[in-house]
């Protein structure tokens, strides 16, 4: 019974290339997000969606671009992938009360993508 | 300066001990902290929500310092599966949506 899954695990495609990460979750939760964790293991916020809806698109190269076709998927396509977008990409999911703080986000497995 | 900072370690203790981590945090509107855990090539795990009050869940105690920006995490006898990444993670106030700020994490390696 996964919560959140993503695919591919992993991902080693060339330079230029157009790739795609899928990203489900099973919890009925409906805020979304990817976050980038670097070289450095830094993790960072990308993107969130909520009901579908861009509510967070911090300063990512327009390269990336989420798409949410239901509540329960969000996935992540990068065109021309450059050298630096390697990094281990994480979905995540959480149930938003609209109240003031946040809720627990449950984060998928991580999507290893490596560019040559 | 960084928006969450925390000693990158490695701390290294023996299995039994007592270690304690710090984390300091620059906006001072955030209004929900917390600390995340993250094993070897896995992903994060909530670990604990730190409340003003301070909290503990067994021998993990937190405990948050508004005044000063400052959190900590206390574990006590440690054991060597608490060998992770630990991420102190802020929240600022966003319209209700969960905007999570991490920091870099500091390592903790237990030894027999």
């Amino acid at each position: 019974d996964t919560a959140v899954s993503q695919t591919p695990k992993y991902l080693v495609t060339q330079m230029g290339n157009d790739k795609s990460i899928k990203c489900e979750q099973n919890l009925g939760h409906d805020t979304m997000y990817w976050y980038k964790q670097d070289s450095k293991k830094f993790l960072k916020i990308m993107f969130s969606y909520n009901n579908k809806e861009l509510i967070i698109n911090e300063t990512v190269p327009n390269r990336f671009s989420p798409k949410s076709p239901d509540k329960a998927h969000l996935n992540l396509h990068i065109n021309s992938l450059e050298l630096g977008d390697s990094a281990v990409y994480f979905c995540a999911s959480s149930h938003t009360t609209g109240a003031v703080g946040t809720d627990t986000q449950y984060f998928g497995p991580g999507t290893r993508l490596t560019v040559l | 300066r960084k928006e969450v900072e925390q000693d990158p370690g490695p701390f290294n203790v023996p299995e039994g001990a007592t270690v304690a981590f710090n984390c300091t945090y620059s906006n001072s509107a955030s209004q929900s902290f917390f600390w995340y855990r993250q094993d070897c090539r896995k992903e994060p795990k909530l670990l604990m929500s730190v409340y003003s009050s301070g909290n503990e869940d067994g021998r993990f105690t937190a405990q948050l310092n508004r005044a000063s920006q400052y959190i900590s995490l206390l574990i006590r006898d440690s054991k060597l599966s608490d060998s992770a990444t630990y991420l102190c993670v802020v929240s600022p106030l966003n319209s209700g949506y969960s905007t999570l700020t991490f920091g870099k994490g500091t390592m903790l390696l237990v030894s027999p």
